[in-house]
């Protein structure tokens, strides 16, 4: 079955600086990867997704790449904020198109903005 | 706003006691899911369901069962609670069609087996 690896899992950066995340999976009939954040003590939310038929979508200051040749894909975060720590969570399924198809999570990253 | 209502944030438990963990959508979702959250370890689904009286394992099914009888609650129920399922148990629900892996998340039950 799928398998979805998550790196790293813990970042520090100063506030204002890039973070990424990155993630790889293993089934290449994998065709939708969202990130989800959860901050301290409150449920995963999802905050950007991208389709396989597309390689890179944008909002605001977050990300998110996709390269299907490496099956890899990646959360860039610019100019980080004290609000943005949280641990993020990358998924990947194949069964955007058809009813209950189901997400495998990443390991996390617990993401720590220093002000 | 879709809610997810999982009935208890906190439980303590003892070994062997059956436990049941109740959640509910209100937004007529068809999927609902069952993960379990670990340091280290992600989310990983135990249960998931895309129908009334419908269930497919996930990939950590052994010692759970779930029971669907009605489209708004998906229960996840411990037969007999061991202490190595002390965990965050999250449930989460999605539509049907093109949203159906765009999971609406619960609070989370934080059940500790003594």
């Amino acid at each position: 079955g799928e398998n979805v690896e998550q790196h790293p899992s813990t970042l520090s950066v100063q506030e204002g600086d890039s973070a990424v995340i990155k993630c790889t999976y293993s089934d290449s009939a994998s065709n939708y990867f969202p990130w989800y954040k959860q901050e301290l003590g409150k449920r995963p939310q999802l905050i950007i997704d991208i389709r396989s038929n597309v390689g890179e979508k944008k909002d605001q200051r977050i990300a998110v790449t996709l390269n299907k040749t490496a099956k890899h894909f990646s959360l860039h975060i610019t100019e980080t904020q004290p609000e943005d720590s949280a641990v993020y969570f990358c998924a990947a399924s194949k069964g955007i198109y058809n009813q209950g198809g189901k997400l495998i999570f990443g390991q996390g990253t617990e993401l720590s903005v220093k002000p | 706003d879709v809610k997810v209502t999982q009935s208890s944030r906190y439980l303590v438990k003892r070994t062997g006691e059956k436990v049941f963990l109740e959640c509910v959508q209100d937004m007529d979702h068809e999927n609902m899911f069952w993960y379990r959250q670990d340091p280290g370890l992600g989310l990983r689904l135990i249960y998931f369901s895309y129908d009334v009286k419908m269930k497919e394992k996930g990939d950590i099914p052994e010692g759970y069962s779930v029971s669907r009888e009605k489209k708004e609650r998906f229960s996840l129920i411990l037969e007999s609670a061991s202490t190595n399922q002390t965990s965050m148990y999250l449930c989460a629900s999605s539509p049907p069609g093109a949203g159906a892996n765009v999971l609406t998340f619960g609070a989370g039950s934080r059940l500790t087996v003594l």
